[in-house]
């Protein structure tokens, strides 16, 4: 049974670091054709996808933000961490984390697991 | 500004059938497979199609995917109060290379 959750301060002032933490079980993230991803939600308002890791330790990132994030992973203890910098109101929104399986032609199932998401203020 | 375009908002009845539109471009929708997700008030959102027209086990087949050229489409059949939720599309964006998502449709059941 695949399970993810996320987790990390609910409070953050602006310019301050974001880091997150997904911690997930019933995958391995070293196991081939399996991926990581991040996505948000501000209240309100529609999905926002921010990142993603692949078992080959492979990295994507939204354009949009790109240089303000970083996803790294820690096998041992099953997690991946997002870090996004230079947070701002503007950041202010449910984070989840999500399973992504892909076949071997690189096609994927979609985000098929949802942790239950975590909601960041950002305020002074 | 989302990348995909949806309606939204949607309604119907109990045992209508209801479609919800999503249109891209060449570099989403047009090149690669679309995704949909069901979201309820508070609550992580949920695969309910993936690769165009392809159902997760335990979705009902009441829910259908379709797509032509840079459009896709959510059709629910049979309309249940239960199916009062946010439907989001979703494709990979191969000029953007990342995930796009639509601003979402309100779907709901009169």
């Amino acid at each position: 049974q695949i399970t993810l959750k996320e987790s990390g301060p609910t409070l953050v002032k602006p310019t301050q670091t974001l880091t997150l933490t997904c911690t997930f079980s019933g995958f391995s993230l070293t196991t081939s054709g399996v991926g990581v991803g991040w996505i948000r939600q501000s209240p309100g308002k529609a999905l926002e996808w921010l990142a993603l890791f692949y078992w080959d330790d492979y990295k994507r990132y939204s354009a949009s933000l790109q240089g303000r994030l970083t996803v790294t992973k820690d096998t041992s203890k099953n997690q991946v961490v997002l870090t996004m910098t230079n947070m701002d109101p503007v950041d202010t929104a449910t984070y989840y984390c999500a399973h992504t399986p892909y076949n071997i032609g690189g096609q994927s199932r979609g985000f098929d697991y949802w942790g239950p998401g975590t909601l960041v203020t950002v305020s002074s | 500004q989302s990348v995909l375009t949806q309606p939204p908002s949607a309604s119907g009845t109990p045992g209508q059938r209801v479609t919800i539109s999503c249109s891209g471009s060449s570099s989403n929708i047009g090149s690669n497979y679309v995704y949909w997700y069901q979201q309820f008030p508070g609550t992580a959102p949920k695969l309910l199609i993936y690769r165009n027209n392809q159902r997760p086990s335990g979705v009902p087949d009441r829910f259908s995917g379709s797509k032509t050229g840079t459009s896709a489409s959510l059709a629910i059949s049979g309309l249940r109060s239960e199916d009062e939720a946010d439907y989001y599309c979703a494709a990979w964006d191969d000029s953007l290379s990342g995930w796009v998502f639509g601003g979402g449709t309100k779907l709901t059941v009169l």
